[in-house]
């Protein structure tokens, strides 16, 4: 069965400072899908960033970057020079098997960003 | 609209009442899906629609959760019986197609159900 977990349960940092927060997941299956979503104090889920299985390329946009790394399970989430406005719970997620399925969510990282 | 929708964004409910809980997906939108989550945890999938074919409804926790999406487009999730522990935020989410391609969910904003 596919696990996330996301053992940061709350991370603090001053504005302008980097922060990671942590993901790892477990799967059986050899195709699936990794995400992270953004939860705003109004509550509605953000999608911010999809990754498939075979492609293990970091990827950087803007003040955002991942790092997946198969041999660890892991898919972190920096934030580069946060802001205010960072201030959020996020979220890890799985999909297995072609993608289509429900995810699996890990329990998520409250990020507070102090002015 | 441009997102997905959901209603009631609130709903308080007395314990035995039934509840309907509406979502309108993103136009187009084949796949539909419902989640549940409680305070302070992430969400917990619930049913998987693929237009009108419930494909999956592995998570549903009783026989008292009850979904549906006939015409393939708006989709219901209906709660019978409730019980305090049915509060939670109910979250629905559509993606643009059933395969791996375009299966970013987008989710609407929730309806948080309370149980007295």
């Amino acid at each position: 069965a596919q696990k996330v977990t996301q053992a940061q349960t709350e991370i603090s940092v001053v504005e302008k400072e980097d922060v990671t927060l942590d993901c790892v997941y477990e799967t059986r299956d050899t195709t699936y899908y990794l995400f992270w979503y953004k939860q705003p104090p109004s509550g509605e889920l953000v999608f911010l960033i999809r990754r498939n299985s075979f492609d293990e390329q970091n990827e950087i946009s803007g003040r955002y970057s991942w790092n997946f790394q198969k041999s660890t399970s892991s898919f972190n989430f920096t934030i580069t020079a946060s802001q205010v406005v960072d201030s959020a719970v996020y979220f890890c997620a799985l999909s297995e098997g072609g993608g289509a399925d429900g995810l699996t969510f890990g329990k998520g990282t409250h990020l507070i960003i102090q002015p | 609209g441009a997102g997905v929708s959901q209603s009631p964004r609130y709903k308080v409910a007395k314990r035995g009442q039934d509840v309907a809980l509406r979502c309108d997906p993103i136009s187009g939108h084949v796949s539909l899906f419902w989640y549940q989550q409680a305070l302070g945890q992430g969400p917990e999938f619930l049913t998987y629609f693929q237009n009108e074919a419930q494909l999956d409804k592995s998570g549903l926790p009783s026989d008292r959760f009850f979904a549906e999406r006939p015409e393939g487009s708006v989709s219901t999730l209906k709660i019978q019986r409730t019980q305090q522990e049915d509060s939670a935020v109910y979250l629905c989410a559509s993606s643009l197609a059933a395969g791996s391609y375009y299966n970013e969910q987008f989710f609407g904003p929730g309806t948080r159900l309370t149980v007295l």
